[in-house]
């Protein structure tokens, strides 16, 4: 049980465009997803929390017109990158509480814009 | 600042010795501390959690000690596998009922044949 999954992947995308990953939680329901960034060698840096039919909260320094959430359901939250440019690429992580205070994270999008 | 310090140089042991990592903090009065495994390309993967008045946790051959005077957790592998290299991550949260985690930056484990 506890699964979250996301895609794609991977994205490659040219500089300007919009790119938008999905999070799912598989076998669980989740009011609460998390959405992370981490550049290599760095630890996860958190970005949002994503709160089912609310707005999301930005942590400090992060762009809420850039990086827009929709948690649109209790299985799926959905981050777009808006105008992307090169200083966006990383590795988007999400992540969704089950009901307790373990965090469940996904695989992992792996964002190179060009 | 909150600052979470985890051993940035990769430790490297030989198969079926104990690892044992650690996770300094500052500046912090978590209420509960994490720790994860996360492997190259994948996202974290859940291994243990520690609350503030435990002392110590165990789970098969991992095992987490949590010293809030020291402001310090253990992470111990017992007799560890090649299967255990990966990165280990620790975790921090302020309070028991909200999960925002703060993260350090992980330590990277090597276990030769």
């Amino acid at each position: 049980g506890a699964v979250v999954s996301q895609h794609p992947s991977r994205v490659i995308c040219k500089s300007g465009t919009s790119v938008k990953i999905e999070c799912r939680s598989l076998d669980f329901q989740a009011t609460t997803m998390f959405w992370y960034r981490q550049f290599p060698k760095q630890s996860l840096m958190l970005m949002a929390t994503s709160n089912e039919g609310s707005k999301a909260t930005y942590e400090q320094g992060v762009e809420k017109d850039k990086f827009l959430i929709n948690h649109a359901s209790l299985t799926l939250s959905t981050l777009t990158v808006t105008s992307a440019h090169p200083e966006d690429s990383s590795f988007y992580i999400c992540s969704a509480v089950q009901g307790g205070n373990e965090q469940f994270f996904g695989p992992g999008t792996r964002l190179t814009v060009l | 600042s909150q600052k979470i310090e985890q051993n940035s140089e990769a430790l490297n042991i030989q198969e079926g010795k104990t690892a044992t990592l650690t996770c300094n903090y500052t500046n912090y009065s978590p209420a509960y501390l994490q720790w994860y495994r996360q492997d190259p390309g994948r996202g974290p993967v859940f291994l243990l959690l520690i609350r503030e008045n435990e002392k110590e946790k165990r789970k098969e051959r991992l095992k987490v000690t949590f010293d809030t005077t020291l402001k310090q957790s253990l992470f111990h592998i017992t007799a560890s596998q090649p299967a255990d290299s990966a990165t280990y991550l620790c975790a921090l949260a302020p309070g028991s009922g909200y999960s925002t985690l703060t993260f350090g930056k992980g330590t990277m484990l090597l276990v030769s044949p």
